[in-house]
C-alpha cells in the first residue's frame, strides 16, 4: 500500500525556518518525481515545487522561489521541504504528492495520485 | 505563468442531478489537465487526468472532456458521497491549480 506521511510542521515565527519531511513507503520512490502543494486555511490548493526521481529537475512556485528548498534522499525514500525567512501568507497545510508518471499515448501526463495527510505549518508572533 | 479558472465557484444540486464544471486556462495547454476532488480535512483525490482519462478506482459517472483552453468534468448522476470541492489543475507547464468549485446540497 502506498504511504506518503509528512511531519515537521509547526508553529514558526516570521523570519523563521522549518523543515518538512515526507516517509513514502509501498512503491519505488526512485522512480516517481515528487511535489509539494499547500493549502491556506479555507482557501484552495496551491503548487509549492516539484523534484524529479533523480533530482536532476527541480521546480519552485514564484511565491517561495528563494525561499524554499526542495530535496530528496532515495536511500531513506524521503523528500524535504526547507522553509525559510518564513512569511504569514506562508500558514499553510502542506502535502506531498507522487506524480504518478502516467503516460497517455506514449506522452508523459503529469498528475498528483497518491497525497500524505498534511501537516500545518503556522508563521506567526 | 498559465492561470486557471473554474466556474462556476459553487453551485447547489441535488442527488441524482447531471453536474458540470468548467475550468479554463489563459493559453493553450493540449490536454494537460487534471481534475481533483477534495473532501473537507482530506487530501485531494485525482479523478481524471490528460482531460479525459479516469483514474483507476473512480467511478464512471465521472467524465471529462475538452483541449487547448476549454474543459469541463461532468457528474452524471451526483451521488452523496460526490459533495466537495472539485479543482482543476494543469500539468503544461509545472503545475497550476483552478481556485476550485464547491459542490453542496441543495
Amino acid at each position: 500500500e502506498v504511504q506518503l506521511v509528512e511531519s515537521g510542521g509547526g508553529l514558526v515565527k516570521p523570519g523563521g525556518s522549518l523543515r518538512l519531511s515526507c516517509a513514502a513507503s509501498g512503491f519505488t520512490f526512485s522512480s516517481y518525481s515528487m511535489n509539494w502543494v499547500r493549502q491556506a486555511p479555507g482557501k484552495g490548493l496551491e503548487w509549492v515545487s516539484s523534484i524529479s526521481s533523480s533530482s536532476s529537475y527541480i521546480y519552485y512556485a514564484d511565491s517561495v522561489k528563494g525561499r524554499f528548498t526542495i530535496s530528496r534522499d532515495n536511500a531513506k525514500n524521503s523528500l524535504y521541504l526547507q522553509m525559510n525567512s518564513l512569511r504569514a501568507e506562508d500558514t499553510a497545510v502542506y502535502y506531498c504528492a507522487r506524480d504518478f508518471g502516467m503516460k497517455v499515448a506514449g506522452i508523459a501526463a503529469p498528475g498528483f495520485d497518491y497525497w500524505g495527510q498534511g501537516t500545518l505549518v503556522t508563521v506567526s508572533s | 505563468d498559465i492561470q486557471m479558472t473554474q466556474s462556476p465557484s459553487s453551485l447547489s444540486a441535488s442527488v441524482g442531478d447531471r453536474v458540470t464544471i468548467t475550468c479554463r486556462a489563459s493559453q493553450s495547454i493540449s490536454s494537460y489537465l487534471n481534475w481533483y476532488q477534495q473532501k473537507p480535512g482530506k487530501a485531494p483525490k485525482l479523478l481524471i487526468y490528460a482531460a479525459s482519462s479516469l483514474q483507476s478506482g473512480v467511478p464512471s459517472r465521472f467524465s471529462g472532456s475538452g483541449s487547448g483552453t476549454d474543459f469541463t468534468l461532468t457528474i452524471s448522476s451526483l451521488q452523496p458521497e460526490d459533495f466537495a470541492t472539485y479543482y482543476c489543475q494543469q500539468s503544461y507547464s509545472t503545475f497550476t491549480f483552478g481556485p476550485g468549485t464547491k459542490v453542496d446540497i441543495k
